[in-house]
């Protein structure tokens, strides 16, 4: 399996433009996350889904933060419009269908610079 | 609610040296214990994990033992080597109103020196 693939790797955007970051989950795979790193704060829970139903959001830092997954294999996370204090790594994570520990597999990250 | 807090970083250490960073918990019921691991640049991996008590987790020369009792899942490693030099973070999961979500520690950043 590829593993969780996540697009752009990297994004340099300005103050006041939309972004949007992909994220397509590992196959067979029902529960996906989103994540934020940084250095001052470490790595948050933005929101997570199972079965594409959004079930915990309320890491969302503000309503300029929306995300969405219209199928099995395909999320999106937006920001609209960004600000320079949304730089970070976003990662996204997915787990197993009927895993009884929740182990997560992540991607390798987008790292987002809002100058 | 659930917490993980993991021992106050980074950690320096010469190659060939013993390797422990501990990891204490906090959660109702039975959590599952699990060690990620970043490389730098890269998403985290999981390294190990143990689901109940007593189990020990092992891989790439790393165990960590799930102790119920002192609610503790220290990593350990007899021999470092410079390319486990990376961020690590002691995570768990538990049912309830948590289920399906890892709740991370602060993370662990480990230097190896040659």
């Amino acid at each position: 399996d590829a593993g969780v693939i996540q697009s752009p790797r990297h994004e340099v955007t300005e103050m006041g433009q939309e972004v949007t970051l992909r994220c397509k989950p590992i196959s067979g795979h029902d529960y996906l996350f989103w994540y934020r790193q940084t250095m001052m704060r470490g790595l948050e829970l933005l929101i997570y889904f199972n079965n594409n139903v959004p079930i915990d959001d309320s890491g969302m830092p503000e309503d300029r933060f929306s995300a969405k997954m219209p199928n099995a294999s395909f999320s999106t996370l937006k920001i609209q419009p960004s600000e320079p204090r949304d730089s970070a790594v976003y990662f996204c994570a997915s787990s197993p269908r009927g895993s009884l520990t929740y182990e997560q597999y992540f991607g390798p990250g987008t790292r987002l610079t809002v100058t | 609610g659930n917490s993980v807090t993991q021992m106050e970083g980074p950690v320096t250490l010469s190659e060939e040296a013993f390797l422990t960073i501990n990891c204490t918990y906090t959660a109702t019921g039975y959590p599952s214990l699990f060690w990620y691991v970043q490389y730098p640049g890269e998403g985290l991996q999981l390294l190990l994990k143990a689901t109940k008590a007593d189990d020990k987790g092992s891989n790439k020369g790393f165990e960590a033992t799930y102790r119920k009792e002192t609610t503790s899942f220290h990593l350990e490693k007899g021999s470092v080597q410079v390319s486990d030099s990376a961020v690590y973070f002691c995570a768990l999961s538990a049912g309830g109103t948590s289920y399906g979500k890892l709740t991370f520690g602060q993370g662990t950043i480990l230097t190896v020196h040659p």
